[in-house]
């Protein structure tokens, strides 16, 4: 199974802050990659696939980029909300679909 | 619009079998492909299952193979998983989740997922 490690596994910011996450696979999976933001409580939801293709309805300051085994997550100016676990999530290869650990964006 | 609701979690002894429900709405449900995720307490998130838009193909984790079996009934829009021989590490929350092709089976994300019913595994 591919594996993705996320790095790093937490980060803390402030509100206006640019950030990246990172996710690495263990092997090439071209731009098969999606991000996932989470809240406690809460149903995962999808807000980039094929790597850096924006989810219709997601802000324009998420970003992502990459390809083969390396890949990054942006937000260009982190507003409250932000706050969450993110998770990577490869679908290259099946079975079995992949995630990463999640990184989680806290509060500085 | 896109509604996925799970129900059928609860407390279940070791070794027992549980069955989960996902009822969709809001999109054609017997066209797509569709998904069981599951999260432990804590933890990140694990894909469990898949099955096709007309159960003719499912795939599984390596984790629950021979043990869980997905499965669907499109004339309700509802999407299952009969969990037998439960042990105390699938204790988590199962989420639903639409595939994103539709009339075929195909590697994509999971997009929307449903708020997700709770299994705990205990004696």
């Amino acid at each position: 199974a591919i594996q993705l490690t996320q790095s790093p596994s937490s980060l803390s910011a402030s509100v206006g802050d640019r950030v990246t996450i990172t996710c690495r696979a263990s092997q090439g999976i071209s731009s098969a990659l999606a991000w996932y933001q989470q809240k406690p409580g809460k149903a995962p939801k999808l807000l980039i696939y094929d790597a850096s293709s924006l989810e219709s309805g997601v802000p324009s300051r998420f970003s992502g980029s990459g390809s083969g085994t390396d890949f990054t997550l942006t937000i260009s100016s982190l507003q409250p909300e932000d706050f969450a676990t993110y998770y990577c999530q490869q679908f290259n290869s099946y079975p079995p679909y992949t995630f990463g650990q999640g990184t989680r964006l806290e509060i500085k | 619009q896109v509604q996925l609701v799970e129900s059928g979690g609860g407390v279940v002894q070791p070794g027992r079998s549980l069955r989960l429900s996902c009822a969709a709405s809001g999109f054609t449900f017997s066209s797509y492909g569709m998904h069981w995720v599951r999260q432990a307490p804590g933890k990140g998130l694990e894909w469990v299952a898949v099955i096709s838009y007309d159960g003719s193909n499912k795939y599984y984790a390596d984790s629950v193979k021979g043990r869980f079996t997905i499965s669907r009934d499109n004339s309700k829009n509802t999407l299952y998983l009969q969990m037998n021989s439960l042990r105390a590490e699938d204790t988590a929350v199962y989420y639903c989740a639409k595939d994103n092709w539709n009339y075929v089976l195909a590697p994509c994300w999971f997009d929307p997922w449903g708020q997700g019913t709770l299994v705990t595994v205990s004696s």
